[in-house]
């Protein structure tokens, strides 16, 4: 257990659908990032979080969005969800910029 | 622009014998390099990584990867090969801080399979 949480584990929606996904940091990281894996893409970061603040974005869509909030965890919003968004979605976090980062279980997200 | 390259989708093992999962790696500046393993249905989980000194890195369950500057590889390895150690595996590299926070940047991931 890496103690990075995430939560829902799986989350089944339909086209068109907003949803969003949560992130707990472990105790003391003040670092968020976000990735997507999947079969197509492989593992993609999406945008990264510092002690609140957004420090760099990937190959995130417009329809997504991120905030981490003052007690450090994180949520990421899809909006006008297509087939294609269907994938894995994962959380990771670390004490600084510089420092090993640790995973979060993902949320499997199914878009129909 | 940083890259990884995992050459083999997959690797097959007997149990016991010697494993080597392979990673090359293009980067400007100093790599900092890391390996993490997926188990089904399971997140990322770190293994080692490589910021500077020895270029022989130990890390959890008995894996370790070595560093070569020269031929920029950055391979993953173990003595004797367990069934349990059938997993995914991803190496990867950070990308620089000044403009990308150091965001991780992944290869596609090799499938490591030990038959006993």
């Amino acid at each position: 257990d890496s103690g990075v949480t995430q939560t829902p584990k799986h989350l089944i929606t339909a086209t068109g659908q907003r949803v969003t996904l949560r992130c707990s940091p472990r105790s003391g990281d003040l670092s968020v990032y976000w990735y997507q894996q999947s079969l197509d893409q492989g593992l993609q970061f999406l945008i990264q979080y510092y002690n609140g603040e957004e420090r760099a974005k990937g190959n995130i869509l417009e329809r997504f969005s991120a905030q981490q909030f003052p007690d450090l965890h994180s949520e990421l919003n899809l909006s006008s969800l297509e087939l294609g968004d269907s994938a894995l979605y994962f959380c990771a976090s670390s004490r600084s910029m510089e420092d090993t980062q640790y995973f979060g279980p993902g949320t499997r997200l199914t878009v129909l | 622009a940083q890259s990884v390259a995992q050459p083999e989708d997959q690797v097959n093992v007997a149990e016991g014998n010697p494993l080597t999962v392979k990673c090359t790696y293009s980067v400007s500046g100093n790599p900092y390099l890391f390996w993490y393993v997926q188990y089904p249905n399971r997140g990322l989980q770190f293994l080692l990584k490589y910021i500077t000194g020895d270029n022989l890195v130990k890390g959890s369950y008995g894996f370790e990867a070595e560093f070569n500057k020269s031929q920029t590889s950055f391979h993953l390895k173990k003595p004797s090969a367990l069934v349990s150690d059938s997993a995914l595996y991803f190496c990867a590299v950070r990308g620089p801080f000044y403009n990308q926070g150091g965001k991780l940047i992944f290869g596609q991931g090799t499938e490591l399979s030990v038959k006993p």
